[in-house]
């Protein structure tokens, strides 16, 4: 079962802008996290925010959760090439035994 | 260099034969998964230990068979009863598979096509 869903699939963006990823999810949750996957390879974790957080920021991430609409939006500021990749949501369900839940993930291309 | 490592790296297998995916760490986790991934998709979980000799199905495990005899080692057997498994599977694990920050930490994966 997914539990995440993520909008948009795809992004396009030049180098120096914005890119806003979008993570929906069903279920109530200890923490979600982000994951980002460069083309065949494995995931890595990027952040983690918990239930009882708003907000996070990492670097040029920053990360919100509004548990009221059970969603969360990724945002990386001022992209550079070396952000392409695919961009995972993960949700640790309460209750759960600790298993990871992963979304569909949105691909994003940052062209020079 | 503490990590998970995965092997083979690609591996080709006809029809009706099993094949083992290595999945090896040396973080000292006590939980470790299987994910599998399809072109496109997300990850799906196979199945997940959260401690040796003890293991649990995920959402996918019809096909497939794991064991954890070592804390350090987690294998996933394919079977013939998996009915499309031409995927890329991805082995991760995490300090604790409890209740909470489970933070995974991926293999770089293995890519199993059917002939």
């Amino acid at each position: 079962s997914q539990q995440g869903e993520e909008d948009p699939q795809a992004l396009s963006i030049q180098e120096g802008e914005n890119a806003t990823m979008n993570c929906s999810y069903k279920t109530s949750i200890n923490n979600l996290q982000w994951y980002r996957q460069n083309s065949g390879r494995g995931l890595v974790h990027l952040i983690l925010i918990r239930s009882n957080e708003r907000e996070k920021h990492s670097g040029r991430l920053r990360v919100t959760l509004d548990t009221s609409k059970k969603s969360s939006s990724l945002l990386i500021t001022a992209s550079r090439a070396a952000d392409t990749a695919s961009y995972f949501c993960a949700t640790d369900a309460t209750g759960n035994t600790g298993k990871l839940i992963f979304g569909q993930g949105t691909t994003l291309q940052v062209k020079p | 260099d503490g990590g998970i490592t995965q092997s083979p790296k690609y591996l080709f297998r006809k029809e009706g034969q099993n094949v083992t995916l290595s999945c090896e760490q040396n973080l000292n986790h006590d939980a470790m998964y299987w994910y599998r991934q399809d072109p496109g998709q997300g990850l799906r979980l196979i199945y997940y230990s959260q401690i040796v000799n003890d293991f649990q199905k995920g959402d996918i495990a019809e096909g497939y068979s794991v064991s954890r005899e070592k804390k350090e080692s987690f294998p996933l057997t394919v079977t013939s009863a998996q009915k499309n498994p031409t995927a890329f599977y991805l082995c991760a694990s995490s300090i604790t598979g409890g209740f909470g920050a489970n933070v995974l930490t991926f293999g770089a994966g293995s890519r199993l096509t059917v002939l």
